[in-house]
């Protein structure tokens, strides 16, 4: 089956460490992206990438990092100097001339 | 000012109530726009596009307004099931999210 897949889905940090969160799809689908949603903010953009070995910042970016070496494939790490990165993280992905967006099902992240 | 912004309810509402909301956005450029339904700690799903002309799907229409930069929502006969958050969606080189409204349907 096609689909976007995110993991792990629960994620524990202690202060001071990176992460890495991993997004995977098999949807051929060229445009990739991250979001952060918390309560009662919605969701809010920190990259996004359109082709393979290319992204760009979205409007929170500053403590995240990613990287796309391959279609399929969009990780994104939460670094040491995202203050508070305890959240809901989505990714998603879509076609290129197509309005849908397909997400995965989401990492919770806590800092502990 | 948000780029997408949306009264975030919630509104409470028995069941086979018609409910009603809306959404702006501030860029004026925007090419398309949707509406997202999202379960409690779900992943967004596309509920519906928004057409220029209006359009339905099943119980649920979606409108457009350009001139004063507002998409709609309204939900007739309400089910139980439609009870989530929904989301406004603007896209112009990026899909821009709202906060989302909140909507609880009671027996």
């Amino acid at each position: 089956d096609g689909g976007i897949t995110q993991s792990p889905k629960y994620l524990f940090r202690k202060e001071g460490q990176n992460v890495t969160l991993s997004c995977e799809q098999n949807l051929n689908h060229d445009a990739m992206y991250w979001y952060r949603q918390d309560p009662g903010q919605g969701l809010r953009l920190i990259y996004y990438s359109q082709i393979v070995n290319d992204f760009q910042k979205g409007d929170i970016a500053e403590g995240y990092s990613v990287s796309r070496e391959k279609k399929e494939s969009f990780p994104l790490t939460v670094t040491s100097a995202q203050k508070n990165p305890t959240a809901f993280y989505l990714c998603a992905s879509r076609h290129g001339t197509s309005p849908e967006a397909f997400f995965g099902q989401g990492t919770r992240l806590t800092v502990v | 000012r948000k780029e997408v912004e949306q009264d975030p309810g919630p509104f409470n509402v028995p069941e086979g109530a018609t409910v009603a909301f809306n959404c702006t956005y501030s860029n004026s450029a925007s090419q398309s726009f949707f509406w997202y339904r999202q379960d409690c700690r779900k992943e967004p799903k596309l509920l519906m596009s928004v057409y220029s002309s209006g359009n339905e799907d099943g119980r649920f229409t979606a409108q457009l307004n350009r001139a004063s930069q507002y998409i709609s929502l309204l939900i007739r006969d309400s089910k139980l099931s439609d009870s989530a958050t929904y989301l406004c969606v603007v896209n112009l080189y990026k899909l821009s999210f709202g906060a989302g409204t909140t909507v609880t349907v009671r027996a």
